[in-house]
């Protein structure tokens, strides 16, 4: 099956640096990937679809300039908060499309900010 | 637009009961339904999903859902809950194969002994 891979799982980092986050699409081609934030029990909150190729389209609300999204090859996307703050903690988590049908989860990210 | 809502943030279940998961959705156009599994500090697993056809879908792990359109619901069932079923579940619908999902607020499923 269609499997993503999303590292680290879990970061620890001082408030103003940067942190990324990759996601990798193991045995097929992701031309379109999804970044999720999820905070503490609730949803998923999309932030922003990344195409392979191209520039990020971002949801309403979503820094662009705070959450860098690349997306360079068809088997990877990366997430970098920019000038992290406490308030940038949280859950993220990447998705991917296969099949035309079907989405599968990276593991997610646990940032911490401190 | 297309919405779900999940009846119940939490729902709590004896080893061995029933589990019945309640979602219901709007869309605008035939639904695409999901439902999928998130253990703690872990992504999503796809439980199941009803695109076309069978309207009664089964899924991993004992799980099955049924697509009822005259309810607009797509509630979750098990008959027997386990221990290892203790997790958070949620609801997505999407308009078509090849649109985002979006997803409902999650429930909670504590199974106690």
């Amino acid at each position: 099956g269609a499997v993503v891979s999303q590292h680290p799982s879990w970061v620890i980092c001082k408030s103003g640096t940067s942190v990324k986050i990759e996601c990798r699409s193991l045995d097929f081609q992701a031309t379109t990937m999804f970044w999720y934030r999820q905070f503490p029990k609730q949803s998923l909150m999309l932030m922003a679809t990344s195409n392979e190729g191209s520039k990020a389209t971002y949801e309403q609300g979503v820094e662009k300039d705070k959450f860098l999204i690349n997306h360079a090859s068809l088997t990877l996307s990366t997430l970098t908060v920019t000038s992290a703050h406490p308030e940038d903690s949280s859950f993220y988590i990447c998705s991917a499309r296969w099949q035309g049908e079907g989405y599968t989860f990276g593991s997610g990210t646990r940032l911490t900010v401190v | 637009a297309q919405s779900v809502t999940q009846l119940g943030s939490h729902v709590s279940v004896s080893e061995g009961a029933l589990v019945l998961l309640r979602c219901n959705y709007s869309s605008s156009v035939p639904p695409y339904l999901f439902w999928y599994v998130q253990y703690p500090n872990q992504g999503l697993q796809l439980l199941l999903k009803y695109t076309t056809g069978a309207t009664l879908v089964k899924g991993i792990n004992g799980f099955e859902a049924e697509f009822k359109k005259s309810e607009t619901s797509f509630h979750l069932t098990k008959p027997s809950a386990h221990m290892s079923d203790a997790a958070e579940y949620f609801c997505a619908v999407s308009e078509g194969g090849s649109y985002i999902p979006t997803f409902g607020r999650g429930t909670s499923l504590i199974v106690h002994p």
